[in-house]
């Protein structure tokens, strides 16, 4: 099956520690994209990468961090610099036609 | 200022009848692309329709459609013959000069729609 894969669903960790969000695609789409979203809010960009090896920041980057070593795979770094940590984070690729993007199941942090 | 504004916060409507969820835009650039997502209450978002600023007719995607008022830059999403399922989030979102690859998607705060049996 043709899809997005974001793993943990539900992740747990006390403050001070950084923590990795995985995202995998097999859709093939060159561009992938991380989400924050808070309750009762709107999506905003974290990162962003349109080929290999390259990757740009969002509209709020600071205390996170990425890397993009394969297409398929675009893991988000969730850093100690980071205020507020505890929310939804969603992984979205992009299709070059009308350019929609498809996103993944989503993960939950909580730091505590 | 606000790019996507969606006025609703939240809607309750009765099963089987039409829903309209509002959205207005704000951009300059003469070409653009409308989205609406879908957010259930699991999380993922769910693509329902896309409307491109040159497009001659609104979008239509089976129970939903998407009225476009380019003049007063509204792309509201119609709902036709609400189901249960339809209870969720739903977002619009707005990508300017939809060609540019540096572009990126941005999304309004969301409406939540509650449908009653």
């Amino acid at each position: 099956d043709g899809g997005i894969t974001q793993s943990p669903k539900y992740l747990f960790r006390k403050e001070g520690q950084n923590v990795t969000l995985s995202c995998e695609q097999n859709l093939n789409h060159d561009a992938m994209y991380w989400y924050r979203q808070d309750p009762g809010q709107g999506l905003r960009l974290i990162y962003y990468s349109q080929i290999v090896n390259d990757f740009q920041k969002g509209d709020i980057a600071e205390g996170y961090s990425v890397s993009r070593e394969k297409k398929e795979s675009f893991p988000l770094t969730v850093t100690s610099a980071q205020k507020n940590p505890t929310a939804f984070y969603l992984c979205a690729t992009e299709t070059m036609t009308v350019r929609e993007q498809y996103f993944g199941p989503g993960t939950r942090l909580t730091v505590t | 200022a606000q790019k996507i504004t969606q006025t609703q916060p939240g809607m309750f409507v009765q099963e089987k009848e039409a829903v309209t969820l509002d959205c207005t835009y704000d951009t300059s650039d003469p070409s653009y692309g409308l989205f609406w997502y879908k957010q259930p209450s699991s999380g993922e978002m769910i693509f329902l329709i896309y409307q491109g600023s040159y497009d001659q007719q609104n979008a239509t995607e089976g129970r939903y459609s998407l009225n476009f008022q380019k003049a007063r830059k509204s792309a509201n999403l119609v709902i036709s013959a609400s189901q249960l399922g339809d209870s969720a989030m739903y977002f619009c979102a707005m990508r300017e000069a939809p060609l540019n690859r540096d572009d990126k998607i941005i999304f309004g705060k969301g409406t939540r729609l509650h449908i009653l049996p």
